[in-house]
């Protein structure tokens, strides 16, 4: 059964500086990855989604990256701002149609 | 487009009364989730459909919880008894063909407090 841990579970950083959060998975065989972003008392909004084959993707100040054979991802958040600040979940895929699996997320805190 | 709606936004009931939460999902889409989010388990699925048919509901915590998709552009989730540890956000989320490929959309949820 496929589990996703994100670490740290909160972090708090002051405005300016680069981040990184953290997703690791159980099974390698996945599909593909998707970050997502929610804020307080909203839904998830999908940030990027890496197909298995692909090693990173970006979107503006935001780099996501994949490692199969170690089970692991990385969104990488250039220049922070309190606007990033907001809880940011990972989750993966094992198939096309197959539902995601979602980790519990890692609470950032951008301080102006 | 108005995206994935759902209603109520906030429900208070008590324990023992049935609780009924309604999910629009986007125009064209085929594939209808229904999730849960607690702190201490995070997101959770419930049940899934796909062109209206459930796919997977080994996630409905027991028999007290049940959904329906009538048609394309309406699902229900309903729990009767609803209990205390019923309480949580619900998710509504559709996509295009499987989530693999594509981006999920989720709804603003329903947030239940069983009292």
């Amino acid at each position: 059964k496929q589990e996703v841990t994100q670490i740290p579970a909160a972090l708090s950083v002051p405005e300016g500086e680069n981040l990184v959060l953290n997703c690791s998975f159980t099974d390698s065989a996945i599909y593909n990855l998707q970050w997502f972003r929610q804020d307080p008392g909203k839904g998830l909004t999908s940030l990027l989604l890496i197909q298995s084959s692909q090693r990173e993707q970006t979107s503006g100040r935001l780099n996501a990256s994949l490692d199969k054979s170690s089970g692991r991802s990385t969104l990488y958040i250039a220049a922070s701002q309190p606007g990033d600040s907001a809880t940011y979940l990972c989750a993966v895929s094992n198939s096309g149609n197959t539902p995601l699996v979602f980790g519990k997320g890692t609470r950032l805190s951008v301080i102006a | 487009d108005a995206g994935v709606i759902q209603s109520p936004r906030h429900e208070v009931t008590e324990m023992g009364q049935e609780v009924t939460l309604r999910c629009k999902p986007i125009s064209g889409h085929d594939y209808l989730f229904w999730y849960r989010q607690t702190m201490m388990r995070g997101l959770e699925l419930l049940i899934y459909f796909n062109n209206n048919v459930p796919i997977d509901d080994s996630g409905m915590p027991e028999d007290r919880f049940s959904a329906k998709m009538p048609n394309a552009s309406f699902s229900t989730l309903k729990i009767q008894p609803s209990e205390p540890r019923d309480s949580a956000v619900y998710f509504c989320a559709s996509s295009s063909s499987g989530q693999g490929g594509v981006k999920l959309f989720f709804g603003s949820g329903t947030q239940l407090s069983v009292l």
